[in-house]
């Protein structure tokens, strides 16, 4: 059971790159969810997803952009990368209850030089 | 709105000490609580949950009971190991579908 799988888990991008951060999940959970750790600042919510074909802004969605075309995936853009965009980036699934735990993938560490 | 507080870190003890980790809340209605460690290079995984006043959550010998009168689910641990040593996450659930997460506690436990 892979659970929440993330690729890359390391990436350095110059300032105004793009790339993208992919996430997926084989457990049918309907809701995903991004991530950013920072020291001292938690976890900050990015964008989330109640389901294909929807999705909301967190709390710091500045500068990224999400889809949810599927259930299984859930990538987040980064169409123009900025130095405040250096991070751990996190993405999280579970099933629609709200009683049940966050799966949590192994992380994506971003540097933008 | 929901809102968690944790005691700020790090937490640095020695092996086999007692440990706490306050944590408290505010939230309207009934939320479920949680407890998520986070190991080094790792990402988050649930510790311990509890989803209604008086419930104690139990894993790995950490506890933590859910009070609703103080609005508080701290957790204890009787005897750390050097191997608990990792980022502590107390979270809340109040019935939307996204969480509410304190700031973590590291902690620290020396030989």
């Amino acid at each position: 059971n892979a659970g929440v799988t993330q690729t890359p888990k390391f990436q350095v991008l110059k300032t105004g790159q793009s790339m993208t951060l992919q996430c997926a999940q084989d457990m049918n959970h309907e809701y995903m969810s991004w991530y950013r750790q920072d020291p001292g600042m938690g976890l900050r919510l990015i964008h989330y997803s109640v389901g294909a074909g929807i999705t909301d802004q967190g709390e710091v969605p500045n500068g990224y952009n999400v889809s949810r075309s599927t259930t299984e995936d859930f990538p987040l853009r980064l169409l123009s990368a900025a130095p405040s965009q250096t991070s751990v980036y996190f993405c999280a699934s579970r099933d629609s209850s709200t009683n049940e735990k966050l799966f949590f993938g192994s992380g994506t560490q971003l540097s933008v030089l | 709105g929901n809102s968690v507080t944790q005691m700020e870190g790090p937490v640095t003890l020695s092996e086999e000490a007692f440990l706490t980790i306050n944590c408290t809340y505010t939230a309207t209605g009934y939320p479920s609580l949680f407890w998520y460690v986070q190991y080094p290079g790792e990402g988050l995984q649930l510790l311990l949950k509890a989803t209604k006043a008086d419930d104690k959550g139990s894993n790995k010998g950490f506890e933590a009971t859910y009070r609703k009168e103080t609005t508080s689910f701290h957790l204890e641990k009787g005897s750390v190991q050097v191997s608990d040593s990792a980022v502590y996450f107390c979270a809340l659930d109040g019935g939307s579908y996204i969480p509410t997460f304190g700031r973590g506690t590291s902690l620290i436990v020396h030989p």
